[in-house]
């Protein structure tokens, strides 16, 4: 199946710095990709939707100039997690969705701020 | 509003037992996926099931699509070690934003060998 990537697969930070990660669709085009945030032993909570050359479309509650996504080409989209404080610690997954439909999910990254 | 309700949440069986896990919608869907995640995994996609009533195998595990399009089921036969994870149900509504997916919360199986 399509295989995407997700850089860095680990992070930890100080409180106050940013961070970004990468989403990477490495066989495929994707136009829209997915951010999702996953707490310990709970379901995928939707973030955002990536759409390629355009602005995100953040879920509610969602704050998006904390959650900054830039999609700037087909097979990248971006997340800053701008200054992090340690309630924003989590496991941040992206997908993407093929032109076959299917979704690809993303290794992960797990995030943790001091 | 669109929202996909699984159960139960945890399921413990010993090795050999079988498994189902149960999503609903109440609202009707136009596809629903199955997904698995192991521990300190991310989610792998399994089966997409998409018309009325449809039914699919994989091996040991069966998926079904209610008749309505708005409950689906996974069930495992003789689960296994390998079986552990949690299995998530997403569901895909017509007019939704292209391939936005409502999760349910998953079932976190645990196989007792």
């Amino acid at each position: 199946g399509a295989v995407v990537s997700q850089h860095p697969s680990r992070v930890i930070c100080k409180s106050g710095t940013s961070v970004k990660i990468e989403c990477r669709s490495l066989d495929f085009q994707a136009t829209t990709m997915f951010w999702y945030r996953q707490f310990p032993k709970k379901s995928l909570m939707l973030m955002a939707t990536s759409n390629e050359g355009s602005k995100a479309t953040y879920e509610q509650g969602v704050e998006k100039d904390k959650f900054l996504i830039n999609h700037a080409s087909l097979t990248l989209s971006t997340l800053t997690v701008t200054s992090a404080h340690p309630e924003d610690s989590s496991f941040y997954i992206c997908s993407a969705r093929d032109p076959l439909h299917e979704q690809f999910f993303g290794p992960g990254t797990r995030l943790t701020v001091l | 509003g669109q929202q996909v309700m699984q159960i139960p949440q945890y399921q413990h069986v010993q090795e050999g037992e079988d498994f189902t896990t149960y999503c609903n919608s109440s609202t009707t869907l136009s596809n629903i996926q199955w997904y698995k995640q192991r521990p300190g995994g991310h989610p792998v996609f399994l089966i997409q099931l998409v018309k009325s009533g449809e039914v699919k195998k994989q091996k040991r595990l069966t998926f079904q699509f209610g008749e309505a399009k708005k409950n689906s089921s996974l069930h495992i036969t003789a689960t296994q070690t390998t079986d552990v994870g949690t299995y998530f149900c997403a569901g895909h509504y017509r007019g939704s934003t292209l391939g936005r997916l409502y999760f349910g919360r998953g079932t976190q199986l645990t196989v007792w060998p």
